[in-house]
């Protein structure tokens, strides 16, 4: 079965400064998807970023990149460049096909100002 | 474009009553989903439609949870009868199609108390 695991439950950063979230998943398949997600405390989960695994080259969304080792099974997300507005819960997700996408268990993140 | 639309925002319920949140998704999105997240976990999938059918319900308790688009449109998840552990926020997400390059939209959720 595919699981994500989110090894961070809370992290923290200074405003300007950069800091990256972990990720690991399970899976047997080759070919999906992975996202990060952001949920501010307004409940509304936003797309953050998205890497299909047939890509090598990591995705980029102005200050948000990847690092996605897929032989490790990782996909950490780097935010560059801290803002106040960056607080927030951050999901991890992973999705084959047409079926469900699975979330792991999320990092908080704090950005001190 | 208006985003997904979810009421009611709050809902608080004793054990054992009924209740029912409503969705609209964003004018053109086949699929539909409905995620329960309870407080410190992520989304965890309940149903999930394409149109008015059901592509997976494989995590929807059926006992006591029901779902329904029936024009393939809006859509509506009822709990009957709510249980304490049914606490949670109750997100409907929707997309343009099934295919997994395709982003989810997500709603403001429901959150739901149970008494």
């Amino acid at each position: 079965a595919q699981t994500v695991t989110q090894s961070q439950p809370e992290m923290s950063v200074q405003e300007a400064e950069t800091v990256t979230l972990s990720c690991t998943y399970d899976t047997s398949e080759s070919d999906y998807y992975l996202f990060w997600y952001k949920q501010p405390p307004s409940r509304q989960m936003i797309l953050v970023i998205r890497q299909e695994a047939y890509k090598q080259q990591n995705a980029t969304e102005n200050r948000f990149s990847v690092n996605f080792q897929k032989a490790a099974k990782s996909f950490s997300l780097k935010i560059s460049d801290s803002q106040l507005g960056d607080a927030a819960m951050y999901f991890c997700a992973y999705r084959l096909g047409g079926f469900k996408t699975i979330f792991g268990a999320g990092t908080r993140l704090f950005v001190k100002a | 474009e208006a985003g997904v639309a979810q009421s009611p925002r709050y809902k608080i319920i004793e054990k054992r009553q009924s209740v029912a949140f409503w969705c609209n998704p964003i004018s053109g999105h086949a699929t539909l989903y409905w995620y329960q997240q309870i407080l410190g976990q992520g989304p965890k999938l309940l149903i999930q439609f394409q149109n008015n059918g059901v592509v997976d319900d494989s995590q929807l308790p059926k006992d006591r949870f029901s779902a329904e688009r029936l024009k393939g449109v809006d859509s509506t998840l009822k709990i009957q009868p709510a249980k304490l552990e049914d606490s949670a926020v109750y997100l409907c997400a929707s997309s343009f199609g099934l295919y997994s390059n395709q982003p989810q939209h997500f709603g403001d959720g429901t959150r739901l108390s149970i008494l």
